[in-house]
């Protein structure tokens, strides 16, 4: 398994602010991946974090909007920009470890965000 | 879109055994029967998963049917701590390379119940 902590636990932020949310793991870590819990909503990738170059997007989600940094094998970062009400939702990373066949994603606990 | 169909809800009475299904009767001969759970908004917890032959961990047992168009988990002991929505999720594994990401459907909210 893998142990995954990220910082804030939670905060409320003002309309049209950033806010940049950081998860470190226990151990190097080839994936990363960011998502979106919206309220009463399952999860959606946001991205896959990759190390060394840039962020792969999925459809609906812009670099712009969701940067993400890398810069080694246990961290990763993700800003939320010009935050408006509709970005108020849990925020979580996940890693796996690519060895093996059918690995597995672990997560982390979660940021949870309430724009105002 | 989710490649499962799982029931929206389900109880369960404490001590008795749960068991949640899914249905994926598009799944490939590639893909792996992952299957988590997430109690009230915490981050979601790995619990199990297998490609064709049934699995137990110290958690749960998972059992696949035969043609793998549906699979089953059983929780032997439910517990009031064991309530929380159960995702069954099927995705590709490669070795030694990234799985890909995980597509969550809507899940069954289990409730387990004194």
């Amino acid at each position: 398994s893998a142990v995954i902590s990220q910082k804030p636990s939670r905060d409320i932020c003002q309309r049209g602010t950033s806010l940049t949310i950081q998860c470190q793991v226990d151990s190097q870590v080839t994936m990363m991946f960011w998502y979106r819990q919206q309220p009463g909503q399952s999860l959606t990738l946001i991205a896959t974090a990759n190390q060394g170059s840039e962020a792969t997007y999925e459809s609906g989600f812009v670099i712009d909007k969701f940067p993400i940094s890398r810069p080694n094998l246990t961290f990763s970062t993700l800003t939320v920009s010009n935050m408006s009400p509709e970005d108020s939702s849990i925020y979580l990373c996940s890693v796996e470890r690519g060895v093996g066949y059918g690995e597995t994603q672990y997560f982390g606990p979660g940021t949870r965000l309430l724009v105002l | 879109d989710a490649k499962t169909t799982q029931p929206p809800s389900m109880d369960c009475a404490e001590g008795r055994a749960a068991n949640l299904p899914c249905n994926h009767s598009t799944i490939s001969g590639n893909e792996y029967v992952y299957w988590y759970r997430q109690i009230h908004s915490q981050g979601p917890q790995y619990i199990i998963h297998g490609l064709k032959n049934n699995e137990t961990n110290e958690m749960a047992s998972l059992i696949i049917t035969e043609d793998r168009k549906s699979s089953t988990l059983i929780l032997p002991h439910a517990t009031l701590r064991d309530t929380a929505v159960y995702y069954c999720i099927v995705r590709v594994g490669y070795y030694g390379g990234s799985q890909g990401n995980l597509i969550f459907g809507k899940g069954t909210k289990l409730s387990v119940k004194p």
